[in-house]
């Protein structure tokens, strides 16, 4: 069964610093491009970061640009996401997901990680 | 990126259809082929329903279908069903690497 599985969220003041984790098991980690997406509550999907297969290729939106780092050990089959100057804004449900190898969509989402920022 | 354009609500009794729409540019929905649905009950994550516009992965019944026009998708939802409600949420992927959602449509099935 394809899953993915967050942690390492919590309550971290303004200014700290996080790690997310996504532990994935199921397919072929490696040969998917991952996704981080955050939900602040009662509001709608944010994209936040993407890291293809080979690490090499990083992508953020503007709003964590610069704070937040997305990196992935594709041997722990286990991506990251290394969070920093953290502000209120950041408070968020944070997903992991799985782009679908070869489709522009994603397929596949954790439950997700909640990080509060207070 | 600009987020895409959702209504915020929908409404619909049992048996009927909606359609939810969903705006963007020639940047994104208008220039590629590459809008996803997605639904999301409360607490839970989302769920893909249609990607490619119009294409349906294995297991979403086939009362969800997609559409595009110009710079506008739709989710059409036909026969619906109590357990359709739900907020439901576009996305484009223009590049592979970089997403642009929609504000989300909340679903009520009357």
């Amino acid at each position: 069964e394809v899953q993915l599985l967050e942690s390492g969220g919590g309550l971290i003041q303004p200014g700290g610093s996080l790690r997310l984790s996504c532990a994935a098991s199921g397919f072929s980690f490696s040969s998917h491009t991952m996704i981080w997406v955050r939900q602040a509550p009662g509001k709608g999907l944010e994209w936040v970061s993407s890291c293809g297969g080979d690490s090499r290729t990083t992508y953020y939106a503007d709003s964590v640009k610069g704070r937040f780092a997305i990196s992935r050990d594709n041997s722990k089959n286990t991506m990251f996401l290394q969070m920093s100057g953290l502000r209120a804004e950041d408070t968020a449900l944070y997903f992991c997901s799985r782009k679908q190898f070869g489709v522009h969509t994603i397929d596949v989402w954790g439950q997700g990680t909640t990080v509060t920022v207070s | 990126q600009s987020a895409l354009t959702q209504p915020r609500s929908v409404s619909g009794s049992p048996g009927q259809s909606v359609a939810i729409s969903c705006t963007g540019t020639t940047s994104d929905v208008g220039g590629y082929n590459y809008v996803s649905w997605y639904q999301q009950h409360p607490g839970k994550a989302p769920k893909l329903m249609i990607y490619d516009v119009i294409k349906r992965p294995s297991g979403v019944p086939d009362r969800f279908s997609g559409s595009k026009s110009g710079n506008t998708a739709s989710l059409t939802i036909s026969g619906l069903q109590a357990e359709d409600e739900a907020d439901y949420y576009c996305s484009s992927n223009a590049d592979r690497y970089t997403w642009v959602f929609g504000g989300g449509t909340k679903l009520t099935v009357l």
